[in-house]
């Protein structure tokens, strides 16, 4: 199956910074990305749907301004967490669907990136 | 919104037996996903389930779908201690350009005892 990758796996920040998150396809171009968000114990939240060459679409309650996303290209969308906080530490996985593998294929989920903000 | 649930929310089998897992959603949908997530790592995915399909099979994994009752179950046979992990189910609607994300279930937590 195709591959998503994720840069940082793992991250630990001080409160008030900002922390970029990468998420690549590897072996197809993915027009369209998602960006989720994990807490503890918990199931999988999607946060903004990420588009390439235009504006992201984000969930209800997701700040657009906090979660800054990138999609720059058609292999290569990034998550920032700008002046990030305690309270934003979680588990970050993107996911990628392949335009080409039709109208019913999976997602392909890269491996998640631990945010720790202390 | 979330809107998948799954049950039970653990279970806790003797390896070798079965192992059934039920998910129910709210809204229509395009196809309905099973995925398996080790703790904390990313996901894996194990069978997808068209809207017009009734029931699937993969290897030890059987799923059927009920699209009048909204609900679905993931069946593991002859299970094995590496199936230990969380298990959740996710849904995409109907879509004309087909970019809706996923809306996933709370998970099932699978234990297999040695």
């Amino acid at each position: 199956g195709a591959v998503v990758s994720q840069h940082p796996s793992r991250v630990i920040c001080k409160s008030g910074t900002s922390v970029k998150i990468e998420c690549r396809s590897l072996d197809f171009q993915a027009t369209t990305m998602f960006w989720y968000r994990q807490f503890p114990k918990q199931s999988l939240m999607l946060m903004a749907t990420s588009n390439e060459g235009s504006k992201a679409t984000y969930e209800q309650g997701v700040e657009k301004d906090k979660f800054l996303i990138n999609h720059a290209s058609l292999t290569l969308s990034t998550l920032t967490v700008t002046s990030a906080h305690p309270e934003d530490s979680s588990f970050y996985i993107c996911s990628a669907r392949d335009p080409l593998a039709g109208a019913y294929n999976e997602q392909f989920f890269g491996p998640g990136t631990r945010l720790t903000v202390l | 919104s979330q809107q998948g649930e799954e049950d039970p929310q653990a279970l806790s089998i003797q390896e070798g037996e079965n192992a059934t897992m039920n998910c129910s959603y709210k809204t229509s949908i395009n196809n309905l996903q099973w995925y398996r997530q080790n703790s904390g790592r990313g996901l894996v995915h194990l069978i997808l389930i068209r809207s017009n399909e009734r029931e699937k099979h993969s290897g030890r994994l059987r799923v059927t779908l009920d699209t009048s009752k909204k609900s679905s179950s993931l069946l593991i046979t002859a299970s094995r201690a590496a199936d230990t992990a969380s298990y959740f189910c996710a849904t995409r609607a109907p879509s004309g350009g087909g970019a809706d994300g996923l809306t996933f279930g709370k998970g099932t937590h699978l234990i297999i005892q040695p």
